[in-house]
């Protein structure tokens, strides 16, 4: 399968623990995103990638959230000191720079609740 | 912000009705995309549109770019059960950079 893979599927967390979640994106492809989804809602940016720079990153993550992307390949997203708030599906995407295209392929998630 | 305002937020039609879905900004776009997610999955790009006044095709969906390049709409035409889930449409703002901003999409129920 040559898709964005994200691993875990699901984590199950206790508030105050750290949690990292880990995307690969499609090979070719130098964007990578992070988004957050809620029930009814659509996908929030997080941050934006491209390559191993991280050029973007939402105002409304707080410091508690963190990405990384080395060598510009996998990335991952780190929650520290998890809240209930911060359950929630995690998305990745990424997409390939080709002028003003910029579809991006999504991967299947990582649904994370903190209890 | 930039932000983006898809109506309706529901639709349910019967099978084989028409269904459309309409996405508005406050700003001018440069360009807008469309993605559909089904129930329990993850969005899939549908259609990036460009040019101001611009009609797409695909099969049964028509998208199109309003001439102020301020809103789209995308219809589905003879609605099958296959067309269930949510359709969002995506912006990025004109100042650039890539931050993508999704609106809170259109659910769309056929019933058989």
């Amino acid at each position: 399968d040559t898709g964005v893979s994200q691993d875990p599927r699901h984590k199950i967390t206790k508030r105050g623990q750290n949690v990292t979640f880990r995307c690969d994106p499609i090979s070719e492809h130098n964007r990578l995103y992070w988004y957050r989804q809620t029930l009814g809602q659509g996908p929030e940016f997080l941050t934006y990638f491209q390559n191993e720079a991280q050029l973007e990153k939402s105002r409304l993550l707080s410091d508690r959230f963190s990405a990384e992307r080395p060598k510009g390949s996998f990335s991952t997203l780190e929650i520290q000191r998890t809240e209930q708030g911060d359950s929630a599906m995690y998305l990745c995407a990424s997409s390939l720079a080709l002028g003003q295209a910029y579809e991006q392929y999504f991967g299947p998630g990582t649904r994370l609740t903190v209890t | 912000g930039q932000q983006v305002m898809q109506i309706p937020q529901y639709q349910h039609v019967q099978e084989g009705e028409d269904f459309t879905t309409y996405c508005n900004s406050s700003t001018t776009l440069s360009n807008i995309q469309w993605y559909k997610q089904r129930p329990g999955g993850h969005p899939v790009f549908l259609i990036q549109l460009v040019k101001s006044g611009e009609v797409k095709k695909q099969k049964r969906l028509t998208f199109q770019f309003g001439e102020a390049k301020k809103n789209s709409s995308l219809h589905i035409t003879a609605t099958q059960t296959t067309d269930v889930g949510t359709y969002f449409c995506a912006v990025r703002p004109r100042t650039g950079g890539f931050k993508t901003i999704f609106g809170a999409g259109t659910r769309l129920f056929v019933k058989a």
